[in-house]
């Protein structure tokens, strides 16, 4: 089943705004990664965070792995029209190798003009 | 392109048949995922490739559903006999050690079992 919990299910929000959403999980992960998903397109990876308190940015995007190894953020600054989509946090669990991916059931944005 | 492509895009079919999709990878990427997606969800493990070799297959993969990466290149995901409960996004990425977590997906095929 899912172990993935993601926060919130959906945001709608004003052009420049900025946005917060988060990932837990009741296991350890040790790789969280953040994916972009456009309507009928597959995921698209944002942001990949390897270690524990790691806080990475991509452009206006930027994501840390908790200290805790269960949880994870996304931010996203400033926001504008093209950030539109569902937005998946993914992980991999402790004591494993196979890189399969776990994901949670996605935020739903939203930006209003 | 130089990305995962899947074909077809969308497949229609009636419940019983079997269908069949393919993924072709990123070039050398020596690691190929399939993953299955449902409205509102996000995407569930199938099954993974290491070149040729099958290496793990989730308990989602029932017996109907076969995988093949012959040569260690593209990919084929067979379902036979079809049901409704099929109906899905299936999505195919692919990932090269050392950094094989973070795949990079195709667009996928829609399959609607009528």
């Amino acid at each position: 089943g899912q172990q993935l919990n993601q926060s919130p299910q959906s945001m709608f929000i004003q052009e420049g705004e900025d946005v917060s959403m988060n990932c837990t999980s009741s296991s350890i992960f040790n790789t969280w990664l953040w994916y972009k998903q456009d309507p009928g397109e597959g995921p698209v990876l944002l942001i990949a965070l390897y270690k524990a308190g790691e806080l990475t940015s991509n452009g206006r995007l930027t994501a840390q792995f908790g200290i805790t190894r269960k949880d994870s953020f996304l931010n996203i600054s400033a926001s504008i029209p093209s950030d539109v989509g569902i937005y998946f946090c993914a992980g991999h669990l402790e004591n494993t190798n196979a890189g399969k991916s776990t994901f949670g059931d996605g935020t739903t944005l939203t930006v209003k003009p | 392109d130089t990305g995962v492509s899947q074909n077809p895009r969308h497949k229609i079919t009636k419940r019983g048949q079997n269908v069949t999709f393919r993924c072709d990878p990123i070039s050398e990427h020596n690691r190929l995922y399939w993953y299955r997606q449902t409205l509102g969800q996000g995407p569930e493990f199938l099954t993974y490739f290491q070149n040729e070799a099958q290496l793990e297959k989730s308990r989602l993969l029932s017996d109907r559903f076969s995988a093949e990466r012959p040569k260690g290149s593209f990919s084929t995901l067979e379902i036979q006999r079809t049901e409704q409960g099929d109906s899905a996004m299936y999505l195919c990425a692919s990932s090269l050690e050392p950094s094989y977590n973070e795949q990079f997906f195709g667009p996928g095929t829609r399959l609607t079992v009528l």
